[in-house]
């Protein structure tokens, strides 16, 4: 089976860096997702790394080491907007190929 | 269509009630999900469909729920007897057959107040 972890919330301040982790335990892997959920939204995908290193979309990366279990999703020159949860997710090749979700990191940005 | 459609946007009922709740993926998604978000929660994982292979309903609270699905097209949660600790927000999601980054795209949800 598979199991993420994540911290429950991030704090950061406008303009700044901040990084949220995301550590997996798989028993096959295909690589590691993002996804973004404002408020009264729904979730929307933001990144995938199916290889190790750094995967870049404007102020927003990722980055994969399946080595260390590890991934993390970096977001630059924080906005108000930027105010969410963020989610990792694999899928699960012994369980048809689910979608697992961690239970989602709540990012505060103070201005 | 061009995106998954759910319905109702938003659906109030009395305790005792059932409810159904329908969700449209995209067209060819094999695959389709159903989730149960309370406010300020995450996304607690109820069923799965993926092609002709049963579903998984591992996440299903208690028999209470049920979900069926069309072949690869629409689907219906429903809830019976519904409970006070059954509001929450109902979020369908599909995706194309496993590759890659495996996308899922989620439908707006459909929120549910039992009263």
């Amino acid at each position: 089976g598979q199991s993420l972890e994540q911290p429950s919330e991030v704090t950061a301040v406008e303009g700044a860096i901040v990084q949220i982790n995301c550590t997996y335990q798989t028993s096959g892997f295909y690589g590691l997702s993002w996804y973004q959920q404002h408020d009264g939204g729904a979730p929307t995908f933001l990144s995938y790394n199916g290889l190790d290193g750094l995967e870049e979309t404007g102020r927003f990366s990722s980055f994969l080491s399946r080595s260390d279990s590890y991934g993390y999703l970096l977001l630059q020159e924080l906005q108000m907007k930027d105010s969410a949860s963020y989610f990792c997710a694999v899928r699960d090749p012994d369980r048809d190929d689910k979608i697992i979700f961690g239970k989602g990191t709540r990012l505060h940005i103070l201005p | 269509g061009a995106g998954v459609s759910q319905s109702p946007s938003n659906k109030v009922t009395e305790k005792g009630k059932d409810v159904e709740l329908r969700c449209d993926p995209i067209s060819g998604h094999t695959a389709l999900y159903w989730y149960r978000q309370r406010l300020g929660q995450g996304l607690e994982f109820l069923i799965y469909f993926q092609g002709n292979s049963a579903p998984d309903k591992s996440g299903l609270p208690s028999d209470r729920f049920s979900a069926e699905r069309t072949g690869e097209s629409v689907s219906t949660l429903t809830i019976q007897r519904t409970q006070q600790e059954d509001s929450a927000v109902y979020l369908c999601a599909s995706s194309s057959r496993p590759s890659g980054a495996n996308v899922l795209t989620f439908g707006a949800g459909s929120r549910l107040t039992v009263l």
